[in-house]
């Protein structure tokens, strides 16, 4: 139990396009979803908080204009990156928290982004 | 929520009892010691959770010390899948807890054959 998919694992895109990345939590229900982006040898970063219904919240520093998310359903998140720049390629995850269960996170596989 | 310190990088021959340790020296009475795990390319997954108390799963056993200063989670015997970088994570539970979990360096560790 408790499985998130990301969709797509990996995508090459070139500079100027969008690409949008969809993350599912297969048996449950989230009502809040995290976004992390991992550079090389680095950690995870956290990106933004998105809650099903609202808005999201983006961690400072992250252009919300610039990566989109929607949160339309209590199964489903999605991470636009607008006009994708080689300086966007990254490893992106994104997590899921089961609703009424906020001690518990589970994580996406990622999807490794390459811009050229 | 309280910082945690961890070594970089640690080796440990297969078949062998892999520990691994973090100081958690500010943690506050509520906050649980979390453990997750890192195989290259993949996401996080979740090994394990406690307060207080020791705990043990299929996967590892987390023990804490009286102080819950520090903990310590052990594979009993280490398999070169266990190969990863292995993050413990301090953090308030809770129905209001709404924050995400915060990663900080981890420790690499390397199962050698």
């Amino acid at each position: 139990g408790a499985v998130v998919s990301q969709h797509p694992s990996w995508v090459i895109c070139k500079s100027g396009t969008s690409v949008k990345i969809e993350c599912r939590s297969l048996d449950f229900q989230a009502t809040t979803m995290f976004w992390y982006r991992q550079f090389p040898k680095q950690s995870l970063m956290l990106m933004a908080t998105s809650n099903e219904g609202s808005k999201a919240t983006y961690e400072q520093g992250v252009e919300k204009d610039k990566f989109l998310i929607n949160h339309a359903s209590l199964t489903l998140s999605t991470l636009t990156v607008t006009s994708a720049h080689p300086e966007d390629s990254s490893f992106y995850i994104c997590s899921a928290r089961p609703t009424g269960r906020s001690y518990e996170q589970y994580f996406g596989p990622g999807t490794r982004l390459t811009v050229t | 929520d309280a910082k945690t310190t961890q070594p970089p990088s640690m080796d440990c021959a297969e078949g062998r009892a892999a520990n691994l340790p973090c100081n958690h020296s500010t943690i506050s009475g509520n906050e649980y010691v979390y453990w997750y795990r890192q195989i290259h390319s993949q996401g996080p997954q979740y090994i394990i959770h406690g307060l207080k108390n020791n705990e043990t799963n299929e996967m590892a056993s987390l023990i804490i010390t009286e102080d819950r200063k520090s903990s310590t989670l052990i594979l009993p015997h280490a398999t070169l899948r266990d190969t990863a970088v292995y993050y413990c994570i301090v953090r308030v539970a809770g129905d209001t807890g709404r924050r995400a979990l915060t990663f900080g360096s981890g420790t690499r560790l390397q199962v050698q054959p």
